[in-house]
């Protein structure tokens, strides 16, 4: 079935560093994929949708210079958490859809834990 | 922003028993799904259930969808020690490319 794959799984730095996680469709083209954070025993808050070729869109109150989103290609959206510090510690995780299969569900990356010292 | 609860909001069983979980929501929708997240991890797919279905099963579970009270429930069956993970309901208002809602989640310990 299709496969959505995140990277890197964890990271751990100081703060001040920006942090780059990749998500990637590994088997169908996504044309839209979307972020999502999850902090502590919480549920899971939709950030952004990432449209390739275009700008994302971004929920109220998430800060898009912040949080850069690039999806350059049909099968790679990338989130960059710009001058991490210790509140951006958290659970982000991806998700895309394939399109091309029907009444597919989405399919979700394995997330990423940042942990921001 | 979240548009469902869910309760219980945690659960406690023995292994053997069974587990359920119920989920509400606010908006019309296309289709709504359950995942289960292990602590720590990403989210597992368990079962879409469209609109016009009412009851749907795989394996141990079994949810239903009640459409004019903008409810579902996730039933778990025979319960074992494995299942203990957070499950969330998550709504889909279209197939195309719209994002999931997602309720607040039940954490299930199932107690060996």
């Amino acid at each position: 079935g299709a496969v959505v794959s995140q990277h890197p799984s964890r990271v751990i730095c100081k703060s001040g560093t920006s942090v780059k996680i990749e998500c990637r469709s590994l088997d169908f083209q996504a044309t839209t994929m979307f972020w999502y954070r999850q902090f502590p025993k919480q549920s899971l808050m939709l950030m952004a949708t990432s449209n390739e070729g275009s700008k994302a869109t971004y929920e109220q109150g998430v800060e898009k210079d912040k949080f850069l989103i690039n999806h350059a290609s049909l099968t790679l959206s990338t989130l960059t958490v710009t001058s991490a510090h210790p509140e951006d510690s958290s659970f982000y995780i991806c998700s895309a859809r394939d399109l091309g299969g029907g009444n597919q569900p989405q399919h979700f990356g394995d997330g990423t834990r940042l942990s921001i010292l | 922003s979240q548009q469902g609860e869910e309760d219980p909001q945690a659960l406690s069983i023995q292994e053997g028993e069974n587990a359920t979980m119920n989920c509400s929501y606010k908006t019309s929708i296309n289709n709504l799904q359950w995942y289960r997240q292990n602590s720590g991890r990403g989210l597992v797919h368990l079962i879409l259930i469209r609109s016009n279905e009412r009851e749907k099963h795989s394996g141990r579970l079994r949810v239903t969808l009640d459409t004019s009270k903008k409810s579902s429930s996730l039933l778990i069956t025979a319960s074992r020690a494995a299942d203990t993970a957070s499950y969330f309901c998550a709504t889909d208002a279209s197939l195309g490319n719209t994002p999931l809602v997602f309720g607040k989640g039940t954490r299930l310990s199932v107690i060996a």
